[in-house]
């Protein structure tokens, strides 16, 4: 697609229940981030994919909060047993990977609301 | 700087005037930054990036200033227009690392 993908772009969640969230990068790029965003804050890196190594998932606040890379294209975050403290707008972004540092290209966004 | 838990700084500019944004970073590694704009309800967007072998550089209305001695990168937009209103980011990348991490933003509101 022309940009990052994500979806859905609202999504309301009862405390408890998992949910997941998925982008879609952009075409050949092989470098994708999740961040997370919370209301009048600032974006928290969770977890980011490059290639075929091994992610690094050092920003990921608890063991509730998965992601894969599926074919080094589409990728899901997962959150389980969803808290209210979860609650935030998640962001995917991705970029092109070379030897030269390049911009990174968001999504709009997943707004999850935890009730 | 301190970032989570804090309301987003602010700064407020008359239309026309120049806008003058400050960002700290602390990873004395880092040797790629960029600025990106989020406006209400979107993803952040690019708007300039300067790598860490230049100290100035310039896009349209924007100019980003890079000193690596304090580990200080200003963002400057020229005649400020009501469409700037934003809340601005910057984001550093050291090259082992690879992932982009961000400051705590500046919430650019531009007055009548």
């Amino acid at each position: 697609g022309a940009g990052v993908s994500q979806s859905p772009s609202n999504k309301v969640t009862e405390k408890g229940k998992d949910v997941e969230l998925r982008c879609d990068p952009i075409s050949g790029h092989t470098a994708l981030y999740w961040y997370r965003q919370s209301l009048g804050q600032g974006l928290e890196f969770l977890i980011y994919f490059q290639g075929n190594s091994a992610p690094d998932k050092s920003g990921l606040p608890s063991d509730r909060f998965s992601a894969e890379r599926t074919g080094g294209s589409v990728s899901t975050l997962t959150i389980q047993r969803t808290q209210q403290e979860d609650s935030a707008v998640y962001l995917c972004a991705s970029s092109l990977y070379s030897s030269v540092n390049t911009e990174a290209f968001f999504g709009q966004g997943t707004r999850l609301t935890v009730v | 700087g301190e970032s989570v838990g804090l309301h987003l700084p602010t700064l407020s500019v008359q239309e026309g005037d120049n806008s003058i944004i400050n960002c700290a970073y602390s990873n004395s590694a880092s040797d790629y930054f960029i600025w990106y704009k989020q406006e209400s309800g979107k993803g952040p967007q690019f708007i300039i990036d300067i790598r860490s072998n230049m100290d100035k550089r310039q896009g349209q209305r924007v100019t980003v200033l890079l000193n690596k001695t304090v580990k200080h990168l200003s963002l400057q937009i020229a005649a400020t227009q009501p469409g700037d209103s934003a809340v601005y980011f910057c984001a550093e990348n050291s090259g082992s690392a690879r992932q982009l991490t961000f400051g705590s933003g500046t919430q650019l509101t531009v007055l009548p």
